[in-house]
């Protein structure tokens, strides 16, 4: 399975935008780039996902690099309720949807 | 909605002894997925089941079965428990294989 890197940890005041990097050097054309969160003593959580064009929905923002090797996930005005870790994966499409999980970006934001 | 539920929230199991951590979705998702979780080193797959009737291994299986007799319950089954099974479990599903994920809120399971 394709791998990304991540920062390890990232940290924001409350109220400003956050911008978090992921690499994906390795990328496949059918890999998706989903994100996740988990807030401490949850589950993870999905966040957004996509192939190639950047994508919006009510939690944040996906911006793809033109060559799909780095992505960002754009949280546009961080709450306190956003600290979580943060995972980037890769999910072939034509495979067994199995989700690789790394060590994500652990995000402190502060008030 | 529900989502996804699982049970015991915790659970102490001395080593050798046998338990099965259930996971119910009623959400009516065709996938459905066990992973442990330790401290540094995140989320590992354990099974999956891309739809009732099937399974497959995933990163970590050994030690561990699973049954998907329905849509609905995918329980995972320690059969002789051992320490280093120690860790957090989440259930999750999805639509079908590669849409995004629900989880469960976790089983925590200490063997001693």
């Amino acid at each position: 399975d394709a791998k990304t890197t991540q920062p390890n940890s990232m940290e924001s005041n409350e109220e400003e935008p956050v911008h978090l990097p992921c690499n994906h050097s390795t990328i496949s054309g059918t890999d998706y780039i989903h994100w996740y969160r988990q807030l401490p003593s949850q589950g993870p959580e999905y966040v957004i996902h996509g192939l190639t064009s950047n994508v919006n929905n009510r939690m944040a923002s996906l911006a793809i690099a033109e060559d799909r090797k780095s992505s960002t996930l754009i949280l546009h005005r961080a709450t306190l309720r956003d600290a979580a870790v943060y995972y980037c994966i890769l999910l072939r499409g034509s495979t067994l949807g199995r989700l690789y999980f790394g060590r994500g970006t652990q995000l402190t934001v502060w008030p | 909605t529900a989502g996804i539920t699982q049970a015991p929230t915790s659970q102490i199991l001395a080593a050798g002894r046998s338990m099965t951590l259930r996971c119910t979705q009623d959400m009516r998702h065709n996938a459905m997925y066990w992973y442990r979780q330790d401290l540094g080193l995140g989320l590992r797959l354990i099974h999956y089941s891309n739809t009732a009737g099937t399974t497959g291994k995933g990163e970590v299986p050994d030690g561990y079965s699973v049954s998907r007799a329905n849509t609905d319950d995918f329980p995972l089954t320690l059969a002789s428990a051992v320490p280093s099974q120690t860790s957090v479990y989440f259930c999750a599903s999805s639509r079908e294989i590669s849409y995004e994920q629900y989880f469960g809120p976790g089983t925590r399971l200490t063997v001693t």
